[in-house]
């Protein structure tokens, strides 16, 4: 079956430092790879998608590329703030069948500290 | 517009009883997904409607699980006989349902403490 394998962290830099928190993920078919962010006592929110092979996605400056090859999909921002601070989830939804539910990583707790 | 919203956004009750969660989906949106956060087990599939039909239930845990879809909006997820284990956050999302690339739109879910 479908399945996200995620960096667990936790993670904790300093404010403007280089974040990376890996992704890989198994699947049938071919899907779509996606970042969910969780802020502190927020639901869950989209935070960029790629659809198909070398396709990246970008938003807030938070960047991940959907590399085939090595079925990765690894989040990377150049410089973090202390807004960052969050849960990042990876997630992927399958081309096979009708049901385009998402399977998640187990999450990654982002601290930022000043 | 509104987004998902979830209602009660907490509910406290006791082991053995029955409780219902209600998700209301952005309007429009013919898919609808519930999931369910837990500490141990992460961020789980229960179960997926396409307008009022449910084609997939292979996450429902336990047939203690059930869910409806009326109207082709509002959806109820109810448990039955309350087990400790079945504290979480219970999260509604909704999408368009018509492509895979569809974003998923999450409500604030409803924690369930079963004590």
């Amino acid at each position: 079956g479908d399945s996200v394998t995620q960096m667990e962290g936790p993670v904790t830099l300093s404010e403007e430092a280089f974040l990376t928190i890996n992704c890989t993920y198994t699947a049938t078919g071919y899907p779509s790879l996606f970042w969910y962010v969780q802020y502190p006592g927020e639901g869950l929110q989209l935070l960029l998608k790629a659809t198909k092979a070398d396709d990246k996605g970008s938003n807030k400056g938070f960047e991940a590329t959907y590399r085939k090859e090595t079925t990765s999909f690894h989040l990377e921002k150049g410089s973090v703030q202390v807004s960052d601070s969050a849960v990042y989830f990876c997630a992927l939804s399958d081309s096979g069948g009708s049901n385009y539910k998402l399977t998640f990583g187990k999450g990654t707790l982002l601290t930022v500290n000043p | 517009g509104a987004g998902v919203s979830q209602s009660p956004s907490n509910k406290v009750t006791e082991k053995g009883k029955d409780v219902e969660l209600r998700c209301d989906p952005i309007s429009g949106h013919t898919a609808l997904y519930w999931y369910r956060q837990s500490l141990g087990q992460g961020l789980e599939f229960l179960i997926y409607f396409q307008g009022n039909s449910a084609p997939d239930k292979s996450g429902l845990p336990s047939d203690r699980f059930s869910a409806e879809r009326t109207g082709g909006s509002v959806s109820t997820l109810t448990i039955q006989r309350t087990q400790q284990e079945d504290s979480a956050v219970y999260l509604c999302a909704s999408s368009d349902g018509s492509l895979r690339t569809d974003t998923q739109y999450f409500g604030p879910g409803t924690r369930l403490t079963v004590l």
